[in-house]
């Protein structure tokens, strides 16, 4: 089955530093990722469309400049929190589509952010 | 109506128990319906595609009803490792090949 890979699993990082968090698709190619966040005992909340190639869409709330989205190639896309500070410690998730009609989501293993 | 809408739970129910969830949806053009399985502190995985006729795996049995707009998920025979969050997943009405997650229902089972 198509596996998502992500990383790191986990980190610990002081506030005002940058995270960067890779996703990459290992058997097949997403044009388009997805990344979600999830707060203790809340439901996944997605935060933005990775488009290969192009710019990501992000949704309504998501800051653009504190959350940079890249995706350079068909197999990896990168999220960095920029200037972390406590409030944005959470759980991301990235998740990938083979592409195709009616295709379920794949998830990476997550990424547990704790910003002290 | 929100996107999807699922029964929080908990459920809290005896091995062996039968239990089903309901998960409903406004948007009347979906094609493509899953639920997913999150354990504690975890990814979601894939449980099943929902298919409109309705697909069986194992203990694990979903449903569709277009007419009600709502999918269901039937687990029979509850083992103590069934215990998680159950997360019903729709496409986006609003296209961009975009999925959106219920806010999941918990499930626990007791000895």
């Amino acid at each position: 089955g198509a596996v998502v890979s992500q990383h790191p699993s986990w980190v610990i990082c002081k506030s005002g530093t940058s995270v960067k968090i890779e996703c990459r698709s290992l058997d097949f190619q997403a044009t388009t990722m997805f990344w979600y966040r999830q707060f203790p005992k809340q439901s996944l909340m997605l935060m933005a469309t990775s488009n290969e190639g192009s710019k990501a869409t992000y949704e309504q709330g998501v800051e653009k400049d504190k959350f940079l989205i890249n995706h350079a190639s068909l197999t990896l896309s990168t999220l960095t929190v920029t200037s972390a500070h406590p409030e944005d410690s959470s759980f991301y998730i990235c998740s990938a589509r083979v592409e195709g009609p009616n295709s379920p989501l794949h998830f990476g293993n997550g990424t547990r952010l704790t910003v002290t | 109506r929100k996107e999807v809408e699922q029964d929080p739970g908990p459920f809290n129910v005896p091995e062996g128990a039968t239990v089903a969830f309901n998960c409903t949806y406004s948007n009347s053009a979906s094609q493509s319906f899953f639920w997913y399985r999150q354990d504690c502190r975890k990814e979601p995985k894939l449980l099943m595609s929902v298919y409109s006729s309705g697909n069986e795996d194992g203990r694990f049995t979903a449903q569709l009803n277009r007419a009600s707009q709502y999918i269901s998920l039937l687990i029979r025979d509850s083992k103590l490792s069934d215990s998680a969050t159950y997360l019903c997943v729709i496409p986006f009405s609003g296209g961009y090949n975009k999925l959106i997650f219920g806010a999941g229902t918990r499930l626990a089972v007791h000895p």
